[in-house]
């Protein structure tokens, strides 16, 4: 599997966007970006994933580097309900394969 | 509401007691997890089951033991031998198809003393 790199935190002011990169360099072909993340004292949320096209829910949108290298999650309005633990996962989908959830970035929305 | 449960939400027991964590999914799903997190790091799969009657370890199984009778719970045992089970346990659940969009419980946070 991939091993990810996400900053330890970061700080987002609400209403505006909160953008949350990730660093996947070593990502293979078959490998999808996945995004899931954990408000305190509760378990994880999925929130998108992608291949290599830009994905967008009614949640975020999933901006992929044309290399794949990287991959940027953001949130076009944070509210202060957004403040959460943001990880980012880099996986394959071939034959059953476990998640793994490093320490993630904890994103903290202020009003 | 389709969803899993997980109780209880806190837990308290003594050091050499075993003690199940309860774990319920009402989404049809195949697929169940149990991870453990400890504070500031991030989740560690310590079993799953991909369909009933069959479970295998995760990362860290030593000390835990599970079952899967039926398709809807999934309950894990942490018995004496581990070492340190104080710590926030998460349920989760899948579809086959969709492995990686697992939907997780509320957790329990076991604390023993």
């Amino acid at each position: 599997d991939a091993k990810t790199t996400q900053p330890t935190s970061m700080d987002c002011a609400e209403g505006r966007a909160a953008n949350l990169p990730c660093n996947h360099s070593t990502i293979s072909g078959n490998e999808y970006v996945y995004w899931y993340r954990q408000i305190h004292s509760q378990g994880p949320q999925y929130i998108i994933h992608g291949l290599k096209n830009n994905e967008t829910n009614e949640m975020a949108s999933l901006i992929i580097t044309e290399d794949r290298k990287s991959s940027t999650l953001i949130l076009p309005h944070a509210t202060l309900r957004d403040t959460a633990v943001y990880y980012c996962i880099a996986h394959s989908t071939r034959g059953y394969n476990k998640l793994i959830f490093g320490a993630g970035t904890r994103l903290a929305v202020h009003p | 509401d389709g969803g899993i449960t997980q109780s209880p939400k806190y837990l308290f027991r003594k050091e050499g007691q075993n003690v199940t964590l309860s774990c319920e999914q009402n989404l049809n799903h195949d697929a169940m997890y149990w991870y453990r997190q400890d504070p500031g790091q991030g989740l560690r799969l310590i079993y799953y089951s991909q369909i009933v009657n069959d479970f295998q370890k995760g990362d860290i199984a030593e000390g835990y033991s599970v079952s899967r009778e039926k398709k809807e719970s999934f309950p894990l045992t942490v018995t004496s031998a581990q070492k340190n089970p104080t710590a926030f346990y998460l349920c989760a659940s899948s579809s086959q198809g969709q492995v990686y969009e697992q939907y997780f419980g509320p957790g329990t946070r076991l604390t023993v003393t």
